[in-house]
């Protein structure tokens, strides 16, 4: 079967770094998102790593281990409006056809 | 500006009726989805389309229908049948790269409450 995990809840304080964990095991796997979703609001994309290794893109960064079915992402200078939930979804390719498998968020709050 | 709108943002419909919600993109994508979010669980997918007059069951279709006449519109009907249809609900589109890099960009979501 296809499984995603993510810890439910984190805590972290402003202008600190954090690390959000996901874990998976799917087949056809192609590469692994990481989205940012406020309370009520549309998830918004963040990054895509397909190649293992980090990529940094401003304060967030983004890590993948193919071998070891293994991503975090990495929020640096945390602020306020950080507080959100970050879901991480596995990008498989069967049948012809492009699938997203979600985990079921990480809900981050970020304090002063 | 392009982008995914979804109408109404709030519904509210009375048990056994079927309603239908709407999902409009001008980004030119091929590919649209729809999901379905409960509190404490992931997206999970419901229907999918790849191209006009095409379209998939995702994991959870039971009680679901779909359309998909014009590339820009993928709307979604949750029929009587649905068990527990009050969710919050969001619907995305992506290029429709096979096998690539195909990022889904998503709408702002409609909360539907069933009473």
């Amino acid at each position: 079967g296809q499984n995603i995990d993510q810890p439910t809840e984190m805590t972290a304080t402003e202008g600190a770094i954090v690390q959000i964990n996901c874990t998976y095991q799917t087949s056809g796997f192609n590469g692994l998102f990481w989205y940012q979703q406020h309370a009520g609001e549309a998830p918004t994309f963040l990054s895509y790593n397909v190649l293992d290794g980090l990529e940094e893109k401003g304060r967030f960064s983004s890590f993948l281990s193919r071998s070891k079915g293994y991503s975090y992402l990495l929020l640096k200078e945390l602020q306020m409006k950080d507080s959100a939930s970050y879901l991480c979804a596995a990008h498989l390719f069967s049948g012809g056809y492009n699938k997203l498998i979600f985990g079921a968020g990480t809900r981050l709050a970020v304090h002063p | 500006d392009g982008g995914i709108t979804q109408s109404p943002k709030y519904l509210f419909r009375k048990e056994g009726q079927n309603v239908t919600l709407s999902c409009e993109q001008n980004l030119n994508h091929d590919a649209m989805y729809w999901y379905r979010q409960d509190p404490g669980q992931g997206l999970r997918l419901i229907y999918y389309s790849q191209i006009v007059n095409d379209f998939q069951k995702g994991d959870i279709a039971e009680g679901y229908s779909v359309s998909r006449e014009k590339k820009e519109s993928f709307p979604l009907t949750v029929t009587s049948a649905q068990k527990n249809p009050t969710a919050f609900y969001l619907c995305a589109s992506s290029v429709g790269t096979s096998g690539y890099t195909d990022t889904q960009y998503f709408g702002p979501g409609t909360r539907l409450t069933v009473l």
